[in-house]
Formats: structure tokens, C-alpha cells, sequence
């Protein structure tokens, strides 16, 4: 079964820096491009970050640009999120997500998500 | 930023009877649609792309129309498993933006 499986979430202070991995297994992994979507408690979801396959090329929401960064390392079947500066309204879950061109760009495959804690 | 607007937010509904959920776009996303259901503690799943196409395994009684800046979700007649929270997404334009999501109840 195609999985993916986040870790490195965390309760960090104000400020502080946490690095959130994804790892996946059964498919082809550098063949997808990945995102990052996370979920503010009781609240929506609210897309963070994206990657290309090959690594070149990535996105990021306004509200983490300058502060995130995406990255992958396809040797190891790894998606990671490096978030700095971490500020209370990044407190989420923070899913992983592959991205199929073949389904409208859409995400058929989740992780279960890692929980991300700002507060001092 | 494309503002994805989905409507209404709670809709209140018993097994058996169709359920009509609405995603309007702030400006034209073409095609460019897709949905996501999401169980309480569960990820979200891919439901819908290029706003009418289901995706593996989904349903038939799951539908998508619109096109534009205007889209709906149907489910024809309620399963108790569809009991859920939708939400619609766009991928027209970066930064990738959701809905804020419909919750489907059991009334």
C-alpha cells in the first residue's frame, strides 16, 4: 500500500525551529510532486508548501514564505518542511501530501499528519 | 489569492436524501477544481478533479459540476459513511487555496 508517514512535530517555543519529515514508501517517489497542508485545530485546511519531483522547483503560502522550507531527498524517499522562526498561528497538524498530475493535480495520498505546537 | 467560498457552512440532512454543496471562486479557476472529504481524525480524501472527474474508488453517487468561478458537489442520496466535512480547493492559480469547508450533518 502506497503510505506516507510525517514525523518531527513537537511542542516549540515562540521563535524556535522544528524540521518535519515525510516519509513515504510504494511508489515512485520522485516521480511526484509533494505538498505540505496543515490544519489549525477545529479550523480548515490551509495549503503551506509544495515541491517539484526533482526538487527544483517549490511554492510557498504568504503566510511562510521566508520562514519554511521545502525539500526532498529522493535517494531517501524523504519530503521534508524546515520551519523557522515558528510563530503561534503556525500551531497545526501538518499533513504530507503526494500530488498526481493523472488526477487534476489533486492529493490521493495523505499522511497522517504531525503535530506542530507554538506556545510558550 | 483566489477566495474560495463554500456554502452553506453546515448542511443538515438524513440518510437517503441529496445533499448539495456549493464552491464559489473569487475569480475564474477554469476547470481547475478539485474536492476533499474529511472525517473527524481522519486525513482528507481525494474526491473529486477538474471539478467532474471522480477519483479512484469514489462512488458513483458522488458528483461535480461547474465550471468557472461557480461549482457544486452532489452527493445523490446520503450514506451514513458520507457524513463529513467537504472541502473544495483550486489549483488555477498559486497560492493553492481551500474552501472553508461545508460540514455534512445528520439531521
Amino acid at each position: 500500500e502506497v503510505q506516507l508517514l510525517e514525523s518531527g512535530g513537537g511542542l516549540v517555543q515562540p521563535g524556535g525551529s522544528l524540521r518535519l519529515s515525510c516519509a513515504a514508501s510504494r511508489f515512485s517517489f520522485s516521480s511526484y510532486a509533494m505538498r505540505w497542508v496543515r490544519q489549525a485545530p477545529g479550523k480548515g485546511l490551509e495549503w503551506v508548501s509544495a515541491i517539484s519531483g526533482g526538487g527544483g522547483t517549490t511554492y510557498y503560502a504568504d503566510s511562510v514564505k521566508g520562514r519554511f522550507t521545502i525539500s526532498r531527498d529522493n535517494s531517501k524517499n524523504t519530503l521534508y518542511l524546515q520551519m523557522n522562526n515558528l510563530r503561534a498561528e503556525d500551531t497545526a497538524l501538518y499533513y504530507c501530501a503526494k500530488m498526481d498530475t493523472a488526477l487534476g493535480y489533486g492529493m490521493d495520498v495523505w499522511g497522517q499528519g504531525t503535530t506542530v505546537t507554538v506556545s510558550s | 489569492e483566489i477566495v474560495l467560498t463554500q456554502s452553506p457552512a453546515t448542511l443538515s440532512l438524513s440518510p437517503g436524501e441529496r445533499a448539495t454543496l456549493s464552491c464559489r471562486a473569487s475569480q475564474t479557476v477554469g476547470s481547475y477544481l478539485v474536492w476533499y472529504q474529511q472525517k473527524p481524525g481522519q486525513a482528507p480524501r481525494l474526491l473529486i478533479y477538474d471539478a467532474f472527474n471522480r477519483a479512484t474508488g469514489i462512488p458513483a453517487r458522488f458528483s461535480g459540476s461547474g465550471s468557472g468561478t461557480d461549482f457544486t458537489l452532489t452527493i445523490s442520496s446520503l450514506e451514513p459513511e458520507d457524513f463529513a466535512v467537504y472541502y473544495c480547493q483550486q489549483r488555477s492559480n498559486w497560492p493553492l487555496t481551500f474552501g472553508g469547508g461545508t460540514r455534512v450533518e445528520i439531521k
